[in-house]
């Protein structure tokens, strides 16, 4: 079974902060995705990698940024955390294909800027 | 930005009845439909990846169906029970350039069995 692991559960920090969330998965995916849910807002994809190196911007970017430095592994950076980034954050990766293939997500990752 | 819709919003339910639920998506462009289950502290967790139309999948009680020509999915639980309590989504897969692919998530179904 694919396995997606987000480095904590819950995190707590403070605004201004520099905030790293990290994800690892073993599948050899090359596809990952960073999302974040939010109530009556659903998930909304912040950025995603197809290689390791390469970024593309997703639907909520701003804020935000991400690192692939090995195929297993992308981490997503809050810059200078602010209290509207307080959400849950959910890392996801997939193979590559036609938009066919599934999503593997992690368990997510609840961070409450204070 | 692609508007995904998902009717309804929640939806409670006894045990044993049957149920189903909607996904709305762009016809155009079409290349995949999505569902996903997710169950209140666990990880998403993918349900069917429907491409053609007319597609239809079965996954024990869930079934679902997909037309592309006029941008729908259903959803269907038969014979509902508590553990079929969770948030169903739905995501349109869109091109995103270099070989890849990204979702655009509905807001999602809650669905709640009553015992």
């Amino acid at each position: 079974d694919v396995k997606v692991t987000q480095s904590s559960r819950y995190l707590v920090k403070r605004t201004g902060e520099k905030v790293f969330l990290e994800c690892v998965q073993d599948m050899d995916h090359e596809n990952m995705f960073w999302y974040r849910q939010d109530p009556g807002l659903g998930l909304r994809l912040i950025y995603f990698s197809y290689d390791v190196k390469m970024k593309e911007k997703g639907d909520i970017p701003e804020g935000y940024s991400v690192s692939r430095e090995k195929k297993e592994r992308f981490s997503l950076i809050l810059e200078s955390a602010s209290t509207n980034q307080t959400s849950m954050y959910l890392c996801a990766s997939s193979q590559l294909g036609v938009g066919n293939q599934p999503q593997h997500f992690g368990d997510g990752t609840r961070l409450s800027i204070l | 930005i692609l508007n995904v819709e998902q009717s309804p919003q929640s939806l409670h339910v006894q045990e044993g009845d049957s149920t189903n639920f909607t996904c709305s998506f762009p016809s155009s462009n079409f290349y995949a439909l999505h569902w996903y289950r997710w169950e209140t502290a666990k990880s998403p967790e993918a349900l069917f990846v429907m491409t053609l139309n007319g597609d239809e999948k079965k996954k024990g009680r869930i079934s679902a169906t997909l037309n592309t020509k006029e941008g729908y999915s259903y959803l269907y639980i038969k014979g509902s029970q508590p553990e079929d309590s969770a948030t169903y989504l739905c995501a349109f897969s869109t091109y995103s350039g270099a070989g890849s692919y990204q979702l655009t998530f509905g807001k999602g179904t809650k669905l709640s069995v009553i015992p």
